[in-house]
């Protein structure tokens, strides 16, 4: 099939690490990316990650890849209340563009 | 630089009605695709347009259209309204390019709700 798939809710308390993961299907899939939705907001691009890397760092973001397996992860170091969000996780479809397939989101929940 | 801008942000239409939503890109992105998202089915890519040219689409009945203009701006519209069309729709506009990264810059979507 085509989706893309991830747990829908992560609840972790502030200072923690949370752990977002991700199974993808498309391994002709050049990039594959993490977007971050607030409340009442578009789509933002938290990172991406090339398909021949195994892992990328940013700041307090991990992304570990697994193509063996298909599967993604985002690790948010030291994670804070303004995190709270939804995470997609999303691979491009047979390398198009402008056609993303996302994932459902995980909703993280931060509690102080 | 400004980004995405999408009209209008909120909207309310009845069933058989029809809608026009429209999409300003980023300046110089002349890549401009459309989802739809919903809280079943979460995101779902309707089209997308590149130099005026619908260049993919995705598994949605004929009722959704849109089209580009020469100056990026596109729009779609949806024939027709049923009930499940009620959802926020997304545009989400790219450079393009030889070292493009597939980046989308999305707008804040417009929320279509069909009584």
């Amino acid at each position: 099939g085509e989706d893309v798939e991830q747990s829908l809710f992560l609840s972790v308390r502030e200072g923690d690490s949370s752990v977002i993961n991700c199974t993808y299907t498309d391994s002709s899939s050049t990039y594959l990316y993490w977007y971050k939705q607030e409340p009442g907001a578009g789509l933002q691009l938290l990172t991406y990650i090339f398909s021949n890397m195994d892992m990328k760092q940013d700041q307090r973001l991990t992304v570990l890849l697994n193509k063996k397996d298909k599967h993604l992860s985002l690790r948010i170091a030291d994670t804070q209340t303004g995190d709270s969000a939804i995470y997609f996780c999303a691979e491009s479809k047979g390398g198009s563009q402008g056609n993303l397939i996302f994932g459902k989101g995980t909703k993280l929940s931060v509690k102080p | 630089k400004a980004g995405v801008t999408q009209t209008p942000r909120y909207l309310i239409k009845t069933r058989g009605q029809q809608v026009t939503l429209s999409c300003s890109p980023i300046s110089g992105h002349r890549s401009v695709s459309w989802y739809q998202q919903t809280p079943g089915q979460g995101l779902q890519f309707l089209f997308e347009y590149f130099s005026e040219t619908q260049r993919n689409k995705g598994n949605f009945p004929g009722r959704f259209s849109g089209r580009q203009f020469s100056n990026s701006r596109s729009e779609m519209n949806v024939s027709t309204l049923e009930l499940g069309d009620s959802a926020l729709y997304l545009c989400a506009s790219t450079p393009r390019g030889a070292s493009y990264t597939g980046e989308l810059f999305f707008g804040e979507g417009s929320r279509l709700t069909v009584l």
